[in-house]
């Protein structure tokens, strides 16, 4: 596509529900990111993919988190057990990950409200 | 942890006047990048300074790099309401990975 797509736009789930979030990245980028931004804060690096090596999970808040990235292309992350303290946008971006500063492009997020 | 702080958190002038962002950072970078953002949902990419560049432009937009101070400003000259957004400031280092700032919140009043 010609953008960072991501799904659902918004999510509203129940305490102790698993969750699901989708990205799917520009078309031959190789890096993805998944970032986290809580209400009036700024970005929260969570997990990033480069290609075919192993990814950067440092940003991890939890056990709860984790996150995959299928052949290349469309990222999932999964958040288990959802806690309130889990309600925010959940953003996604990609760079081409070639030599070189990388410039991302994100998608436009998954509102996520945990009641 | 944060590797980007913007100054000031919160910045509001009139249609018109100039809007300077600042921003600084603790680590060694190869670059440093700067992203509007409107509604809190996703960033755009105004501007990359490289670590060997001191000042850059872009339109209305102007960027310089301090290295040895490790800091950045964004001037925004000749402001219009619809420039209204969340700006942050992005270091990358060796490794692809960009950490970004708490952002500066810039009002533009008619």
């Amino acid at each position: 596509g010609a953008g960072v797509s991501q799904s659902p736009s918004n999510k509203v789930t129940e305490k102790g529900k698993d969750v699901e979030l989708r990205c799917d990245p520009i078309s031959g980028h190789t890096a993805l990111y998944w970032y986290r931004q809580s209400l009036g804060q700024g970005l929260e690096f969570l997990i990033y993919f480069q290609g075919n090596s192993a990814p950067d999970k440092s940003g991890l808040p939890s056990d709860r988190f984790s996150a995959e990235r299928t052949g290349g292309s469309v990222s999932t992350l999964t958040i288990q057990r959802t806690q309130q303290e889990d309600s925010a946008v959940y953003l996604c971006a990609s760079s081409p990950g070639a030599s070189g500063a990388n410039v991302l492009t994100f998608g436009a997020g998954s509102r996520l409200t945990v009641l | 942890s944060q590797q980007g702080e913007e100054d000031p958190q919160a910045l509001s002038i009139q249609e018109g006047e100039n809007a300077t962002m600042n921003c600084s950072y603790k680590t060694s970078i190869n670059n440093l990048q700067w992203y509007r953002q409107n509604s809190g949902r996703g960033l755009v990419h105004l501007i990359l300074i490289r670590s060997n560049e001191r000042e850059k432009h872009s339109g209305r937009l102007r960027v310089t790099l301090d290295t040895s101070k490790k800091s950045s400003s964004l001037l925004i000259t000749a402001s219009r309401a619809a420039d209204t957004a969340s700006y942050f400031c992005a270091t990358g280092g060796s490794n692809y990975k960009l950490t970004f700032g708490k952002g500066t919140l810039l009002t533009v009043n008619p």
